[in-house]
């Protein structure tokens, strides 16, 4: 069963608006961590935010938020102010305490943002 | 800057030539993977160290084999590449293999096989 699901093959954001990019996820663990990398197309994958499953507010980094909602296990990325460096590959992970298992990827999200 | 560094950038190998990549950090981090990243897909994870203990993926084939001399480096083998192996390979650490301790990766070696 796939854990990690990005139902927006691709999207486009003018530049300077807001753009949220969907994440769920399945788990029956109740400890796990949640993260988002970017992909440009240079391929280095880069780390933008975590966030745990105890923690009690949304992380935000700088022009980024994740929309993290418990229930509905969604972990969506907010971009605020989108900038064209912005265009991109972003992945969500998931990675559960039980067995130390993996970082688990979703399949991705290609962000284009348009001048 | 403490970083991931992987060598080369860019691989070419001729079908069934073994061929080693190579990756190296100065975060002094505890564990390394390996990832498979072909095109337009996720990277997917073959193995880890945890310090020297090795974790293989039920699903990673015997062609690949991975070695860690010491904390910095780490090395992928493949013994003999198909054209199916060809793919960005990342490797990344992270501190602990707790669930908040992000990856850190370094910038890829892209493998062409011909």
């Amino acid at each position: 069963a796939q854990k990690i699901t990005q139902t927006q093959p691709g999207m486009f954001v003018q530049e300077k608006e807001a753009v949220t990019l969907d994440c769920t996820y399945d788990t029956s663990d109740p400890s796990y961590g949640l993260f988002w990398y970017k992909q440009p197309s240079s391929g280095e994958m880069i780390f933008l935010i975590y966030q745990g499953s105890y923690d009690q507010q949304n992380a935000t980094e700088g022009r980024y938020s994740l929309n993290f909602q418990k229930a509905r296990k969604s972990a969506n990325l907010v971009i605020s102010a989108s900038q064209l460096g912005d265009s991109a590959m972003y992945f969500c992970a998931m990675r559960e305490k039980a067995g130390n298992t993996p970082l688990v990827f979703g399949k991705g999200t290609r962000l284009s943002v348009i001048a | 800057d403490a970083m991931v560094i992987q060598n080369p950038r860019y691989q070419v190998t001729q079908f069934g030539k073994p061929v080693t990549l190579s990756c190296s950090q100065t975060l002094n981090h505890n564990v390394m993977y390996w990832y498979q990243q072909k095109s337009s897909q996720a990277p997917k994870l073959l193995f880890h160290y945890y310090d020297k203990d090795f974790n293989n993926e039920a699903d990673t084939p015997d062609n690949f084999q991975s070695r860690r001399p010491n904390t910095s480096f780490c090395f992928l083998d493949i013994r003999s590449p198909g054209l199916g192996d060809a793919a960005m390979y990342l490797c990344a650490t992270s501190s602990e293999l707790s669930t908040n301790s992000p990856l850190h990766f370094g910038n890829g070696t892209r493998l062409t096989v011909t």
